[in-house]
């Protein structure tokens, strides 16, 4: 079955960098859109970045653009997002959640990974 | 941005109809999306492109989706659908995907 499997999350000081990656099994991963969402705790759901499956399109929340960076892995069946300069209001659960569409953008997100807790703090 | 708004809590008894709504600018025009996430599990999709069930999802999920609202509704509640539930757009003028803030459904 489809399967999304966060990791990379952990405690790290603001203004520092870390890097997330999201193992994907189960269906053909080079053929799929793939986005980063976020959840502050306690909060709502906030959508980070996308990435189309030939990584011709990148596109970014306002709250992270220039600072966060999305690729991916075809051959290792991976997404990462890359994060620089954190700050406080970047602690959050974060998802890997695929596009459903199958090479176009249906822009809706199913499934989601079960999310890795990133804490930025002193 | 674009700036979706819904109720923070709604309240309903087993067996009734639970409806979220989802407001924004203009939504009419856009495809709107469900999620459903219990506690310190991830969101599901329940309802997609307004209406439409995934594979999976109890018929008891429906959408709609006019001018200014959209709407989620549960019908013949159980108390397994007590759950905070999240509209979602994507924006054709910014490429941008959009949540709303959330609806507390709660089974009374």
């Amino acid at each position: 079955q489809v399967q999304l499997v966060e990791s990379g999350g952990g405690v790290v000081q603001p203004g520092r960098s870390l890097r997330l990656s999201c193992s994907a099994s189960g269906f053909t991963f080079s053929n799929y859109v793939m986005n980063w969402v976020r959840q502050a705790p306690g909060k709502g759901l906030e959508w980070v970045a996308v990435m189309s499956y030939d990584e011709d399109y990148k596109y970014y929340a306002d709250s992270v653009k220039g600072r966060f960076t999305i690729s991916r892995d075809n051959s290792k069946n991976t997404l990462y997002l890359q994060m620089d300069r954190l700050r406080a209001e970047d602690t959050a659960v974060y998802f890997c959640a695929r596009d459903p569409g199958g090479g176009y953008f249906s822009n809706r997100f199913d499934p989601w990974g079960q999310g890795t807790l990133v804490t930025v703090s002193s | 941005s674009y700036v979706l708004t819904q109720p923070p809590s709604v309240s309903v008894a087993p067996g009734q109809t639970a409806r979220v709504t989802c407001g924004g600018n203009n939504i009419g025009s856009e495809r709107v999306h469900w999620y459903q996430q219990k506690p310190g599990q991830a969101p599901i999709l329940v309802v997609y492109d307004d209406s439409d069930r995934p594979s999976g999802i109890p018929e008891r999920f429906s959408g709609s989706n006019s001018e200014n609202t959209a709407t989620l509704s549960i019908s013949r509640v159980e108390a397994g659908d007590e759950a905070d539930y999240y509209c979602q757009v994507w924006s054709s003028s910014t490429d941008l995907y959009f949540f709303g803030p959330g609806t507390k459904v709660t089974v009374l």
